[in-house]
């Protein structure tokens, strides 16, 4: 069954560095998406991505985030300047298709760490 | 706003006995309903899910998810549980209005042998 695979599935950061975090979606999803889960709390929609642009974000999704879809294949979340608040699990998802009768795939996750 | 709603957080059992874990959600229109679980240290798995037709879904591992409309529900069975169900569960909506995910705060299940 295809895979969602995001790596690393570990990173610790230091405070105020830039951090990556790599997502490759399933080979013919159009719809791309990340969500974030805090520990101990719920997952949170991050941003939807289709077709090289942004569709929706968040209000955690402020300017300090950016995504990307450098070579047709992965899908990247940066944080530009990591603060203590924005360790959690970072869950990458893509669809075929948005809306109902879709569900998405998720990935394993990256547990980010910022110290 | 549209929210989805995990009244247990923590949730003991004994290895053979039933489960039902509660899920409600707030929005009137069409809704796409989804259980996930997340074993420690892995990604979120599809248990099932409920798109439209027959209420009463069946998924994997022997669980099963019952959509009441009326009472915006959708909440998770599974008449016997095993120490490997161990894990935290999410229950997920999808709804006509914004066609984004929105998820409950997760219960934390434990089995114990």
């Amino acid at each position: 069954e295809p895979e969602v695979t995001q790596t690393p599935s570990h990173q610790v950061t230091q405070m105020g560095q830039e951090v990556i975090l790599r997502c490759v979606p399933i080979s013919n999803h159009l719809y791309f998406y990340w969500y974030r889960q805090i520990l101990g709390q719920k997952v949170e929609f991050l941003v939807s991505f289709y077709n090289n642009e942004i569709s929706e974000k968040s209000e955690i999704f402020d300017d300090q985030f950016s995504v990307e879809r450098p070579d047709g294949s992965n899908f990247t979340l940066k944080i530009r300047s990591t603060k203590l608040e924005d360790s959690a699990m970072y869950f990458c998802a893509s669809t075929v298709a948005q809306g109902l009768g879709y569900g998405y795939t998720f990935g394993s996750g990256t547990r980010l760490t910022v110290v | 706003a549209q929210s989805v709603s995990q009244h247990n957080h923590h949730v003991i059992l004994s290895e053979a006995a039933s489960l039902e874990l509660g899920c409600n959600y707030s929005y009137g229109g069409t809704v796409n309903l989804f259980w996930y679980v997340q074993y420690p240290g892995q990604h979120l798995q599809l248990l099932l899910k409920y798109f439209s037709g027959d209420p009463l879904v069946k998924g994997i591992k022997g669980f099963e998810a019952e959509f009441i409309k009326s009472k915006f529900s959708f909440n998770l069975r599974k008449p016997s549980v095993q120490w490997s169900d161990t894990a935290e569960y999410f229950c997920a909506v999808i709804t006509s209005g914004t066609y984004k995910y929105i998820f409950g705060t997760g219960t934390r299940l434990k089995v114990l042998a």
